[in-house]
Order: structure tokens, then C-alpha cells, then sequence
């Protein structure tokens, strides 16, 4: 079953403009992971946040986690037509926290 | 970094035959891959756990028969599809973890996948 519910499940901006996804999760975590799969291709890890941050940058993006609210969010600023694609979050879950559990994922169209 | 192969990146069969797909860790020793599938313009969904040298741990809802697992090695998982039929196309991916210094809080390193299309 999936861990994860995202928002917006699609979104589409204009290049250049900033680019919003949520993610909330159900239990516990240490680990909240962001990953970007354009269509048809595997997935590409973009960040991964521990338990203990609240926010973490990576060029252009900056992923925040509230574990109080069991949500995270992921920002893309300044977007650019090569963002399109589709974002999703993943948690670790089962014994030992091996499994990786994915969001529902957004589907993110960035017009030039 | 850590690089996950597959193989084949796409394969279309007949209804009925099974398909093979490979997946390899190139540069590190996976204890564990993960297989998943994803239907169009759904997210991936888990559908079996497998440790090397042990039986793969499936999801609820996923036929062990009909989808074979086999880790005989700490860089191979091979995921079979037996008697596949249209329902069964999927895009398929894995993903592997070494549990060890590559792998910090459990990362995963993921193939590029493999579409198979059943006729």
C-alpha cells in the first residue's frame, strides 16, 4: 500500500516561476526521500532528509519536513521546461525501515 | 555513485511466455533489492523484497507463482513473469541496497527499468 499522498497531483506552470509539491506520510519516519522520473524512465534521487532536518537545499530545490504534521514539501524555484516531469516522495517502511514506500507523485509541467 | 542496471530496457512477448528481467548493482554489493512495478501515470508500487541467498518477501496482492524472484548473487536479482498476459504490461523496476557504507539510512540506488508489453 502506498505511504504517501501528494499534492497537487498535477501542476502546471510557467518557465520561470516556482514550483510547490507537498507530501504527507502516516507513520513514523527517519527519512523522507524526493525522486523525479521523466515519462517513461527510471527514477533519478534528488534529496533525501533525515528526521532530525527541517530543511535542506540542493541547488534550486529546497525540501522542508515537519514530522510534527508528517508532511513535507518540495520547492523548484526558478523552473525550467527540462523540471517537467514527475516528482514523487518515498518513505522507508517495514523492519529495519528497508522497504521504500512511494507517493501518489506529481505530475509537474513547466511551459516555456 | 551507485549505478543499478537492467536488462532488457524493453521486451514484448506473446501471451503466455514468460519474460526474464535482470537487474544488477555494477559497482557495489546489494544484500537486498527491491522490485517494483508501475502502471502509466501511477506511482511504483513495492511488489517484492529479496535478500541474497534467501526467498524474496512479496507485498500483499502479488502472486509469488507467477512472479519469480531470484537473488543468487549479491549483484544479480532476476525477476521472471511467468505466463505473462496483457494485464501483466508494466513498466518494472529495481532497486538495490548494499546496507553498508554506500547505503546511509537505507538509501536505494534504482534501475532504469523495464517496459514489457504483452500481446
Amino acid at each position: 500500500s502506498q505511504q504517501g499522498e501528494e499534492d497537487p497531483q498535477a501542476l502546471s506552470i510557467q518557465e520561470g516561476e516556482n514550483a510547490t509539491m507537498n507530501c504527507s506520510y502516516k507513520t513514523s519516519i527517519n527519512n523522507l526521500q524526493w525522486y523525479r522520473q521523466n515519462s517513461g524512465r527510471g527514477l533519478v534521487h534528488l534529496i533525501l532528509i533525515r528526521s532530525n532536518e527541517r530543511e535542506k537545499h540542493s541547488g534550486r530545490l529546497r525540501v522542508t519536513l515537519d514530522t510534527s504534521k508528517k508532511s513535507s514539501s518540495l520547492l523548484i524555484t526558478a523552473s525550467r521546461a527540462a523540471d517537467t516531469a514527475s516528482y514523487f516522495c518515498a518513505t522507508p517502511q517495514g523492519t529495519g525501515g528497508f522497504k521504500t514506500i512511494f507517493g501518489a507523485g506529481t505530475r509537474l509541467f513547466v511551459k516555456a | 555513485g551507485a549505478v543499478v542496471s537492467q536488462h532488457p530496457s524493453r521486451v514484448i512477448c506473446k501471451s503466455g511466455t514468460s519474460v526474464k528481467i535482470e537487474c544488477r548493482s555494477l559497482d557495489f554489493q546489494a544484500t537486498t533489492m527491491f522490485w517494483y512495478r508501475q502502471f502509466p501515470k501511477q506511482s511504483l508500487m513495492l511488489m517484492a523484497t529479496s535478500n541474497e541467498g534467501s526467498k524474496a518477501t512479496y507485498e500483499q496482492g502479488v502472486e509469488k507463482d507467477k512472479f519469480l524472484i531470484n537473488h543468487a548473487s549479491l549483484t544479480l536479482s532476476t525477476l521472471t513473469v511467468t505466463s505473462a498476459h496483457p494485464e501483466d504490461s508494466s513498466f518494472y523496476i529495481c532497486s538495490a541496497t548494499s546496507g553498508g557504507a554506500l547505503s546511509s539510512y537505507n538509501e536505494q540506488f534504482f534501475g532504469p527499468g523495464t517496459r514489457l508489453t504483452v500481446l
